[in-house]
């Protein structure tokens, strides 16, 4: 079964700290993308940033970056120097190919306090 | 510009009425898709039109109809909806390029409520 696992249901952070969303999935597929989509309470699912799998550099966003271990089959996401903005629910999701689902986690709500 | 549409953003219908979801695209991708997504959960895939063909239907009731009519836009046509239906639509595209996988771009979302 293709599934994707977020441990942590909630997170919260404080200003300027660092944090770390865990997501580990599960797939006997060698070729697949891999997301972290932002969705705060306006509702908007932002791409935050996106990981090819044959590629081991970790990809970074500005303050986003991910450690991608493949053989583990693990995807988190750093967020550092946290803002206010940065609070929303964060989805960990990959995709086997174009034009077909996209396989979410249940999701992270990660808090950001001042 | 990666900029999803979607009208409109709240809507709120009974059981009888008939009423449509629109979403529009112009960054020339050839994939949309709709997801359905209920409060505090990931997004559930309903339909996808890849090159303005539906290619997949997720075993979504009838009263849920899905329209392409061109490669910019997408339609979601209601009828005799229920109450759990009531969710946040949202609508996302993709360029489907064919072989390769591709990231999904979503639209803020339609807010339905079913009385």
């Amino acid at each position: 079964a293709q599934t994707v696992t977020q441990s942590q249901p909630e997170m919260s952070v404080q200003e300027a700290e660092t944090v770390t969303l865990s997501c580990t999935y599960d797939t006997s597929e060698s070729d697949y993308y891999l997301f972290w989509y932002k969705q705060p309470p306006s509702r908007q699912m932002i791409l935050v940033i996106r990981q090819e799998a044959y590629k081991q550099q970790n990809a970074t966003e500005n303050r986003f970056s991910v450690n991608f271990q493949k053989a583990a089959k693990s995807f988190s996401l750093k967020i550092s120097d946290s803002q206010l903005g940065d609070a929303a629910m964060y989805f960990c999701a990959y995709i086997l190919q174009a034009g077909t689902a996209l396989i979410f986690g249940k999701g992270t709500t990660l808090s950001v306090s001042s | 510009d990666t900029e999803v549409t979607q009208t409109p953003k709240h809507l709120v219908m009974g059981m009888t009425n008939k009423k449509s979801l629109k979403c529009e695209q112009h960054m020339g991708h050839r994939a949309m898709y709709w997801y359905k997504q209920k409060a505090k959960k990931p997004p559930e895939l309903m339909f996808v039109y890849s090159y303005e063909k539906l290619s997949i239907n997720e075993s979504v009731p009838s009263r849920f109809s899905p329209e392409c009519p061109n490669s910019s836009l997408l339609n979601l046509h209601l009828h005799a909806l229920q109450p759990e239906d009531s969710a946040l639509y949202l609508c996302a595209s993709s360029q489907a390029a064919r072989g390769f996988t591709d990231t999904q771009y979503f639209g803020p979302g339609t807010r339905l409520t079913v009385l």
